[in-house]
């Protein structure tokens, strides 16, 4: 089974709209990391937000927000007023205890943004 | 502070020859971990050092190999190259790697194409 799912492959957002990328994961430990990361069409793999599978708030870090539900099991990230320069392929990640740096990473959405 | 570098950022091999990718780490972190992303099979973890010795091991032939220096420079050596080995290689360091909360960052990658 998949770890990581994202079911959105792309997705298009006007200019200083929100939008929502879905994220559902798979895991049976109850300490797990949840990340976001941005890349752009040069490759680098940024480093968005983190949510920790024991945190009590949704993660926000400036304009991306982290929407989890735990029992459902989705982490998904929420971006306001978009940018044109958000537009990128957008991957969550999750990290499972005593697999140390092993990342398990979904398949990524598109996001264009529309000016 | 400077991110982590990876080089060289763009290379052409022919099948059958070997190939050595090199990555220096953000200062400080001793964590690397090596990614290969396609468009078939997305980000997949190939391998991760801590501290010279190799801790994980993704599910990758034996034609790939690493390795990680005192100084926890690392590289990553692909022999025998096949045209499927065509990829974007993306190295990531970090702290330490016990924490589920370890964030991993990433290089901006070395693209490889096998003709």
């Amino acid at each position: 089974a998949q770890k990581i799912t994202q079911t959105q492959p792309g997705m298009f957002v006007q200019e200083k709209e929100a939008v929502t990328l879905d994220c559902t994961y798979d895991t049976s430990d109850p300490s797990y990391g949840l990340f976001w990361y941005k890349q752009p069409s040069s490759g680098e793999m940024i480093f968005l937000i983190y949510q920790g599978s024991y945190d009590q708030q949704n993660a926000t870090e400036g304009r991306y927000s982290l929407n989890f539900q735990k029992a459902r099991k989705s982490a998904n990230l929420v971006i306001s007023a978009s940018q044109l320069g958000d537009s990128a392929m957008y991957f969550c990640a999750m990290r499972e205890p005593y697999t140390g740096n092993q990342f398990y990473f979904g398949t990524g959405t598109s996001l264009t943004v529309i000016p | 502070k400077a991110g982590v570098t990876q080089t060289p950022r763009y290379l052409i091999k022919t099948r059958g020859q070997q190939v050595t990718l090199s990555c220096s780490p953000i200062s400080g972190h001793r964590s690397v971990s090596w990614y290969q992303q396609t468009p078939g099979q997305g980000l997949q973890f190939l391998f991760e050092y801590f501290s010279e010795t190799q801790r994980n091991k993704g599910n990758f032939p034996g034609r790939f190999s690493g390795r990680q220096f005192s100084n926890s420079r690392s590289e990553m050596n692909v022999s025998t190259l096949e045209l499927g080995d065509s990829a974007l290689y993306l190295c990531a360091s970090s702290l330490e790697r016990r924490n589920s909360g370890n964030t991993i960052y990433f290089g901006e990658g070395s693209w490889l194409t096998v003709v």
